[in-house]
């Protein structure tokens, strides 16, 4: 069995500011991980993924993740916010080495104001 | 962009009217996938495909049938479409290698009235 949970539904940052978006996971077998990225009206976009390899990812858009095994967690970060960054952002479990069903978040919006 | 698209994008239905939404792929990729988003929900997967005429029940797949008959398509069918089914529909493939990540189409925004 496999869950995540995104804490925030909303987050709001200043441009400029340091962004966050925290995710953890529960699964029983060693985990894929990822992170989508919504924009109104449109499909889901793949930002970054970690599969086993190194546990810094990084990702399109300047962001980047951390896998912590012993936190069991995830979190999306990046350094300097941009206008362009508001959106929706969902992180995503999966078994690793198959082509299994992905667990998702509920979502994160990400707000950025001036 | 992977090459992914569905049809319709928009449809109003009435209750208890059949719904057909379709997905269609040029990756040839082995697997695909029927979503629902919901507020507060993230997304839900719906039905999954592992191959031609190969399928599999997801999480919320009361109401929902699928249908592979070709590689390249993946069909979705709301047999007696219900309010409760009204939705934003996403299709998704994945590949047999890499990380398996998921790759999505636009959507399908469905309102059953």
């Amino acid at each position: 069995a496999q869950s995540v949970t995104q804490l925030g539904s909303h987050v709001s940052v200043s441009e400029g500011a340091l962004v966050l978006l925290r995710c953890n996971y529960s699964s029983s077998v060693p985990p894929y991980l990822f992170w989508y990225v919504q924009y109104p009206n449109q499909g889901l976009q793949l930002l970054l993924k970690y599969t086993s390899a190194a546990t810094l990812v990084k990702g399109i858009n300047g962001f980047e993740a951390e896998f912590k095994k012993s936190e069991t967690s995830f979190h999306l970060t990046k350094p300097s916010a941009h206008m362009s960054d508001a959106a929706e952002y969902f992180c995503a479990v999966s078994p690793s080495g198959t082509a299994s069903k992905l667990t998702f978040g509920t979502g994160t919006r990400l707000q950025v104001t001036l | 962009d992977a090459g992914i698209t569905q049809s319709p994008r928009h449809k109003v239905t009435e209750t208890g009217t059949p719904v057909t939404l379709r997905c269609h792929q040029t990756e040839n990729h082995r697997y695909m996938y029927w979503y629902r988003q919901d507020p507060g929900h993230g997304l839900r997967l719906i039905h999954y495909s592992y191959g031609v005429k190969d399928t599999d029940k997801g999480e919320v797949s009361d109401g929902y049938s699928v249908s592979r008959s070709k590689t390249e398509d993946f069909l979705l069918t709301l047999e007696s479409a219900t309010s409760s089914q009204t939705s934003v529909y996403f299709c998704a493939i994945s590949g047999t290698s890499g990380g398996y990540e998921q790759y999505f189409g636009p959507g399908t925004r469905l309102t059953v009235t």
